[in-house]
């Protein structure tokens, strides 16, 4: 099993919706858990992060954190085509020192 | 705002020549890892360091070491370049538990 795994997509969102990125991860001991963009060509840059159960709100995006179910989400609403880009689940595991591990994304588009 | 430096945005290198990427940050941070990054892929992981002189193994390390002489430089070393080395080499940062920050990355060609 893949220590973070993501939907594999590619997900095509109309614009103006919402769109629904999902990830899981395998260590329970997890205490951080991100959520990255990368727009082809570029590095990733953060755009939520979250390290309690529940919701996060920043602005159009809700990340969602489960910690029983292993589960963390990203909701973006009103979609934008500028949103159109690979998001990628990350989590810091438990395992002594702070080894970051990446899903390999989902890639999004956002239809005009 | 935290900058993380890598050496070269662009890199072409011969096969069997020893290749150093470097990357430097500026916000002491405790933290550095080199991700590759291949389509399909995502990032995975090639080392990481909590501290100076320290280091774990990522998920593929083979082919590669690294280097932390000091607390604000991480390099990356191919000790003989192949081609299946061939890669984005993304470098981050990070504080603890808390996000990790990324360079510009390097886009090595091994020919």
């Amino acid at each position: 099993q893949k220590e973070v795994e993501q939907n594999s997509g590619p997900l095509s969102v109309p614009e103006g919706a919402i769109a629904s990125l999902n990830c899981t991860y395998s260590d329970r001991g997890s205490q951080s858990f991100f959520w990255y963009r990368q727009y082809s060509g570029k590095s990733p840059e953060l755009i939520m992060s979250i390290y309690s159960n529940g919701d996060k709100e920043d602005g159009r995006f809700t990340a969602q954190l489960n910690k029983a179910s292993q589960y963390v989400s990203l909701l973006i609403r009103d979609s934008q085509p500028s949103d159109s880009a690979t998001y990628l689940c990350a989590v810091n595991s438990n395992f002594g020192n702070e080894k970051l591990t990446f899903g390999t994304g989902t890639r999004l588009t956002i239809i005009p | 705002d935290v900058k993380v430096t890598q050496s070269s945005r662009y890199l072409v290198k011969r096969t069997g020549e020893k290749v150093f990427l470097e990357c430097v940050q500026d916000m002491d941070h405790e933290n550095m890892f080199w991700y590759r990054q291949d389509p399909g892929l995502g990032l995975r992981l090639i080392y990481f360091s909590y501290d100076v002189k320290m280091k774990e193994k990522g998920d593929i390390p083979e082919g590669y070491s690294v280097s932390r002489e000091k607390k604000e430089r991480f390099s990356l070393i191919l000790e003989s370049a192949s081609t299946n080395q061939t890669s984005m080499y993304l470098c981050a940062s990070a504080m603890g538990y808390a996000e990790a920050f990324f360079g510009q990355g390097t886009r090595l060609t091994v020919v």
